[in-house]
């Protein structure tokens, strides 16, 4: 079974600031993806970034990074420049490929973030 | 635009009723999901389907049926068996080929009990 862990329920962050959200993840498999996903107060699901296990360049999408370290199992989410508009949970995600992407994910518990001005 | 309807928005279960939760995408995707998401915590998977006709148990699929008549739509039935099923409902999809693609998300339901 996967798991994975967000070990911070709550982050204040002034608003330009860089922002770092925690995940590490535990599972036997060898290959998995990694995903982050927004949740804005209205409850809708925004797909952030994807890495794979077998990706050697950690992934970037904007102003989002992903400090992926295999070895220690954790797909930290990186925010440049934060805005007010980041403010919402986080969740990161992962699905073990077994026979092609159509397997569920699981999911932590998320982090809400939070972007003073 | 493509994209994924879950209605209705808000629904209300009363004691020993099942209640139907709706789902249509109009992206073409093999795979469906459904997941819950209680308040303060992750999304948990309830059920899949890859394909037509077929469906898998996700991680709490006690108490929850579903169906998969139809490519386009995956319904989701909340049976008087859920004793706990006040929660926001979230049903997904993707195509289901490549392990990097992201899930498409409704816009949830949000069940209560009367």
């Amino acid at each position: 079974a996967q798991k994975i862990t967000q070990t911070q329920p709550g982050m204040f962050v002034q608003e330009k600031e860089a922002v770092t959200l925690d995940c590490t993840y535990d599972t036997s498999d060898q290959s998995y993806g990694l995903f982050w996903y927004k949740q804005p107060s209205s409850g809708e699901m925004i797909f952030l970034i994807y890495q794979g296990s077998y990706d050697e360049q950690n992934a970037t999408e904007g102003r989002y990074s992903l400090n992926f370290q295999k070895a220690r199992k954790s797909a930290n989410l990186v925010i440049s420049a934060s805005q007010l508009g980041d403010s919402a949970m986080y969740f990161c995600a992962m699905r073990v490929i077994t026979g092609g992407g159509a397997d569920g994910l699981t999911f932590g518990k998320g982090t809400h973030l939070i972007i003073q001005p | 635009d493509g994209g994924i309807t879950q209605s209705p928005k808000y629904l209300f279960r009363k004691e020993g009723q099942n209640v139907t939760l709706s789902c249509e995408q109009n992206l073409n995707h093999d795979a469906m999901y459904w997941y819950r998401q209680d308040p303060g915590q992750g999304l948990r998977l309830i059920y899949y389907s890859q394909i037509v006709n077929d469906f898998q148990k996700g991680d709490i699929a006690e108490g929850y049926s579903v169906s998969r008549e139809k490519k386009e739509s995956f319904p989701l039935t909340v049976t008087s068996a859920q004793k706990n099923p006040t929660a926001f409902y979230l049903c997904a999809s993707n195509e289901g080929a490549y392990s990097n693609q992201p899930q498409h998300f409704g816009d949830g339901t949000r069940l209560s009990i009367l």
